[in-house]
């Protein structure tokens, strides 16, 4: 079964750096989205992607952070000036195209900020 | 009032019975309605959509819908130990964002 790949699975930065988590999509999906799970808590939407544009962006999603599609497969989000709030655990999610069908999870990255 | 509404549990089953989760949500304009299970430390699984109201089955589940009540539940029968997870339940209105339950925790003693 099709899956959706994340590198790396765990991420040690020095706050203030820069990190980029990777994200290789379903081959077929059109829809990409970023989540995000604090330790303990629930998982929160961060942006959505679509036709090369970011169609939607919450309000955690401010200037720190980034995405893009360098070569028409990975999807990126870049984190710059890391905090010590940003570990989290950092999960790809793709969509088919239709307007109802599921989002599937990679398996997620850890970022741990010291 | 939160988005998406889940008993954080535990809730505590034996083996072979009858697990019955429940969600409610806020927004009425949801189009789409998903369960996802998550083991300790790993990503959500999606084990059940539903998008129209009534029940849908498979295999050992059941998810259930009741857009005038904005409810969700998802029924697990013949519960098993390897069902013992975090079962999230998450709300979109169409390819929109996922909006997600803080979870419910599931335990399934032998």
């Amino acid at each position: 079964e099709p899956e959706v790949t994340q590198t790396p699975s765990h991420q040690v930065t020095q706050m203030g750096q820069e990190v980029i988590l990777r994200c290789v999509p379903i081959s077929n999906h059109l829809y990409f989205y970023w989540y995000r799970q604090i330790l303990g808590q629930k998982v929160e939407f961060l942006v959505s992607f679509y036709n090369n544009e970011i169609s939607e962006k919450s309000e955690i999603f401010d200037d720190q952070f980034s995405v893009e599609r360098p070569d028409g497969s990975n999807f990126t989000l870049k984190i710059r000036s890391t905090k010590l709030e940003d570990s989290a655990m950092y999960f790809c999610a793709t969509g088919d195209i239709g307007s109802n069908q599921p989002q599937h999870f990679g398996d997620g990255t850890r970022l741990s900020i010291l | 009032q939160k988005e998406v509404e889940q008993n954080s549990g535990p809730l505590s089953v034996p083996e072979g019975a009858i697990a019955s989760l429940n969600c409610t949500y806020s927004d009425r304009g949801s189009q789409s309605f998903f369960w996802y299970r998550q083991y300790s430390g790993k990503s959500p699984e999606l084990i059940m959509s539903i998008y129209s109201n009534g029940d849908k089955e498979d295999g050992r589940f059941t998810a259930q819908l009741n857009k005038a009540s904005q409810y969700v539940s998802l029924l697990i029968r013949d519960s098993q130990p390897s069902d013992s997870a975090t079962y999230l339940c998450a709300v979109s209105r169409g390819f929109q964002k996922l909006v997600f339950g803080t979870g419910t925790r599931l335990l399934v003693s032998p």
